[in-house]
Parts: C-alpha cells; structure tokens; sequence
C-alpha cells in the first residue's frame, strides 16, 4: 500500500530535550515536506526536499532541522524543543514527474513541549 | 511571500443547501489543491487544478479554477452532513519556487 508513514504519533517531552520524528514513504516521490498545523493559521511549511541531500527552508524553519540521506526518508530534528513548538506535524511527499505536485500526507505526529 | 486566503472559515449549512469557499492567492501560480481533513486525521487529496479554467467534480463537491483572477472556488451541492469537515486549498508557488502554501481551512458544519 502507498503511503507516508510518522513515528512517534503522539509525544510529550519537556524543553531541551532533544527528539527526531521519523517520516518515510514508499512511493519513490522525490518531493518530501514538514508542516505543522496549529489553530487558526492552516498548515505552514517548514522544511521541504527536492530530493537526496537537497533540502531547503520553508516558512518557519526556525528550531528544526532535516536531513535526506535517503529517497524515503525525511526526519525531522528538535535539537532544544521549546513549548512554542507544540504543534501537530505532517510530513508529506509528492512527485515531481508531471503537472501535478499533489502531496500525499502522513498520519500527523501531536507534539507537546512542556 | 505568497499568502493564500480562505473564506468563509467557518461555514454552518443546513443539509441540502449549496454553498461556495472561495480560495484567494496572491501570485501567479496554475496549480492548486483542495484537501479535506476530519477531525483527528490527516489530510486527503480532493482535487487538483492544473491550468486555467480547469473544473473537477466528485460527488456533491465541485472545484474550479481562475488563474486569471487568482482564485478558486469549491462548490457544495446539496450537502450532506458526511461532508462535515475542514477544506484547505493549498498553492504550488511559481516556477523556481518549490514551496507549497496553504490557506487556514473553512470548518464545513452540516445541520441535520
């Protein structure tokens, strides 16, 4: 089944300690995103990748970090987590062949920093 | 920065009524994208708008496209309350930019 997957789903640590969310897909898109959907504001980019080793800020790239070491893979980096960062995360991944960039999305990850 | 407006958003609708979101941006960009997400859930994929004029249809939803005017808009027919949920539209940017951008959501509510 294609999919985008992300682990943990829930997770609730305290400030400064660091964490990773895993994201990974199985359809050889080469186009990887993270978000964060927070009330009121939609969703907003954080971090995308146009493919292995090319990654680039979204629009609020400030306390995370991402690495593509692999075409399935996106994890996305707290190094110090503050509360401001709690959020619900999605990844999502899309192909670039073609017109259509649709994003195919994770299940969500609801982080809280306490 | 492109910005990408969604009004309503908040939509209350009686059960057979029609409704219209309307779905504003402000750059050029020909692809756009509705995504409907449940309460709890992830995102799914409704519809995608790749070029000016272009229209698609599933069911009681109906999504158009007006690159001219920079606008899109999501038609309810008849709506049901399984429609119930909150729609975004998101925009590709511009050739050279490969950043998506999405609208803040209409909370749909369909009365019974």
């Amino acid at each position: 089944e294609a999919q985008v997957t992300q682990n943990p789903r829930y997770l609730i640590t305290v400030t400064g300690k660091k964490l990773t969310v895993t994201c990974s897909q199985n359809m050889n898109h080469e186009y990887m995103s993270w978000y964060r959907q927070d009330p009121g504001l939609g969703l907003r980019q954080i971090y995308y990748s146009m493919n292995v080793e090319a990654t680039d800020k979204g629009d609020v790239p400030e306390g995370y970090k991402v690495s593509r070491k692999e075409k399935r893979n996106f994890p996305l980096i707290l190094e110090s987590p503050s509360p401001n960062q709690t959020s619900l995360y999605f990844c999502a991944s899309s192909s670039l062949a073609g017109g259509s960039r649709e994003q195919f999305f994770g299940p969500g990850t609801r982080l809280t920093v306490l | 920065e492109l910005k990408v407006e969604q009004n309503p958003l908040f939509l209350s609708m009686q059960e057979g009524k029609n409704y219209t979101i309307y779905c504003n941006y402000s750059t050029t960009s020909d692809r756009l994208y509705w995504y409907r997400q449940d309460p709890g859930k992830s995102l799914e994929s409704l519809f995608v708008l790749l070029s000016n004029g272009a229209v698609k249809q599933e069911g009681r939803l109906m999504a158009s496209l007006d690159t001219k005017a920079r606008l899109s808009t999501l038609h309810i027919t008849a709506a049901v309350h399984d429609l119930s949920a909150t729609y975004f539209c998101a925009v590709d940017a511009p050739e050279g930019v490969n950043q998506f951008y999405f609208g803040t959501g209409t909370s749909l509510t369909v009365i019974p």
